[in-house]
């Protein structure tokens, strides 16, 4: 079965830094999601893309995370400038259409720490 | 404000009963919900989606009803397996938001 392959499983950034959160959605998936989950905490959503472009984000993801789809397979987060509190679990998932209806296939994320 | 609750963090149950979750919420108006599974260290994981104009949904042990008068959802596990164990999360769309929300999950133990 197709799934959403998500890298490195484990990333650890100095504070202030800049990382990159790599995922591989299903192939003929259009809509792609990041989503993240402090520890212990619920998981919250960041934003969605659909059609090379952000369609919805959270007051979460502000102007220091970006998304982008460089090629025709990965889809990456990018934190600019980290800070201790974006330490979390990163999660990405992908759906065949729309976000409402459709089950979301998700990755088993990126665990990010900010020392 | 809008809430999702889930009844509680920690359930625990005899393997061969029925484990029933519940999630209710406020301030939403939902079109759909969804239920996933997640075990510790791995992502969510698709069980069941339930539309708004569909009082129940069943696939193998799983059920779900969802009671939008009530602002209720019910997850029932049927002759329940020490491998059911997991957290168990609700999700809503809410279309004005047009996004997935979780709930904080209930944590199932199924004892042998």
């Amino acid at each position: 079965e197709p799934e959403v392959t998500q890298t490195p499983s484990h990333q650890v950034t100095q504070m202030g830094q800049e990382v990159i959160l790599r995922c591989v959605p299903i192939s003929n998936h259009l809509y792609f999601y990041w989503y993240r989950q402090i520890l212990g905490q619920k998981v919250e959503f960041l934003v969605s893309f659909y059609n090379n472009e952000i369609s919805e984000k959270s007051e979460i993801f502000d102007d220091q995370f970006s998304v982008e789809r460089p090629d025709g397979s990965n889809f990456t987060l990018k934190i600019r400038s980290t800070k201790l509190e974006d330490s979390a679990m990163y999660f990405c998932a992908s759906s065949e259409r729309g976000h409402n209806n459709q089950p979301q296939h998700f990755g088993d994320g990126t665990r990010l720490s900010i020392l | 404000s809008q809430k999702i609750e889930q009844n509680s963090e920690a359930l625990n149950i005899q393997e061969g009963k029925t484990a029933t979750l519940t999630c209710n919420y406020t301030n939403y108006s939902p079109a759909y919900l969804q239920w996933y599974r997640q075990d510790p260290g791995r992502g969510p994981v698709f069980l069941l989606l339930i539309r708004e104009n569909e009082k129940e949904k069943r696939k193998e042990r799983l059920k779900v009803t969802f009671d939008t008068t009530l602002k209720q959802s019910l997850f029932h596990i049927t002759a329940s397996q020490p491998a059911d164990s997991a957290t168990y999360l609700c999700a809503l769309d809410d279309d004005s938001a047009r996004q997935l929300t979780f709930g904080s999950g209930t944590q199932l133990t199924v004892l042998p």
